[in-house]
């Protein structure tokens, strides 16, 4: 199986910041990664798939970026409803692998 | 638009077969792949496995040999069955839809979530 390791596992920051996390896959998976966002007791929302690409209606402010084993999701400028828990996902190869989630939490 | 509900028995006596269905409902089912994924609470997702409108299947192998998939075109429903069970199956189970974007998916709609304990 395809480990994917997230960085950091928690994260404090404010309103208004610039956050970045990181995935790193335990072997080369290409662009195929997607990354969600997961509110308590709510089921995970896709945000980006394919590394880069934008899911509709999800906001601007996200990005990500890489490829082969290193990924990074960016939130620009921090809001109050992005304080979740977040999750890449690795789409390269069965079993379909998650990280271990890293939680986003209000400084 | 596309809404998913999973249904079935919120607790299962260990060693015996946990039953999920989900009904897609504001869409077809037809040619999708339909996952289940699950959550012990306070940890991270695990993949159980897909089906596609065909019947075709892909399973987790550290379950397969304990997981059934099917679907119902008819219907407009997919079904999970996990035999076996213990308390370490206990968790959120969750269906999705899959975005296909190479081998494997982006799951793009998710079903609220149900929760399945395993105990007598």
């Amino acid at each position: 199986d395809i480990q994917m390791t997230q960085s950091p596992s928690s994260v404090s920051a404010s309103v208004g910041d610039r956050v970045t996390i990181t995935c790193r896959a335990s072997q080369g998976i290409s662009s195929w990664l997607a990354w969600y966002q997961q509110k308590p007791g709510k089921a995970p929302k896709l945000l980006i798939y394919a590394a880069s690409s934008l899911q509709s209606g999800v906001p601007s402010r996200f990005s990500g970026s890489g490829s082969g084993t290193d990924f990074t999701l960016t939130i620009s400028s921090l809001q109050p409803e992005d304080f979740a828990t977040y999750y890449c996902q690795q789409a390269n190869s069965f079993p379909e692998t998650f990280g271990q989630g890293t939680r986003l939490e209000i400084k | 638009q596309v809404q998913l509900q999973e249904s079935g028995p919120g607790l299962v006596k260990p060693s015996e077969t946990l039953s999920l269905t989900c009904t897609v409902s504001g869409g077809s089912i037809s040619s999708y792949y339909w996952s289940w994924i699950r959550q012990p609470a306070g940890k991270g997702l695990e993949w159980i496995g897909r089906i596609y409108t065909s019947g075709s299947t892909n399973y987790n192998p550290s379950l397969k040999s304990r997981v059934t998939m099917s679907v119902d075109t008819s219907k407009n429903q997919f079904s999970l069955k996990l035999s076996s069970v213990t308390a370490a199956d206990t968790a959120v189970y969750y269906c999705a839809r899959g975005m296909i974007v190479a081998v494997g998916d982006a799951f793009d709609i998710w079903g609220q979530g149900t929760m399945v304990t395993v105990s007598s």
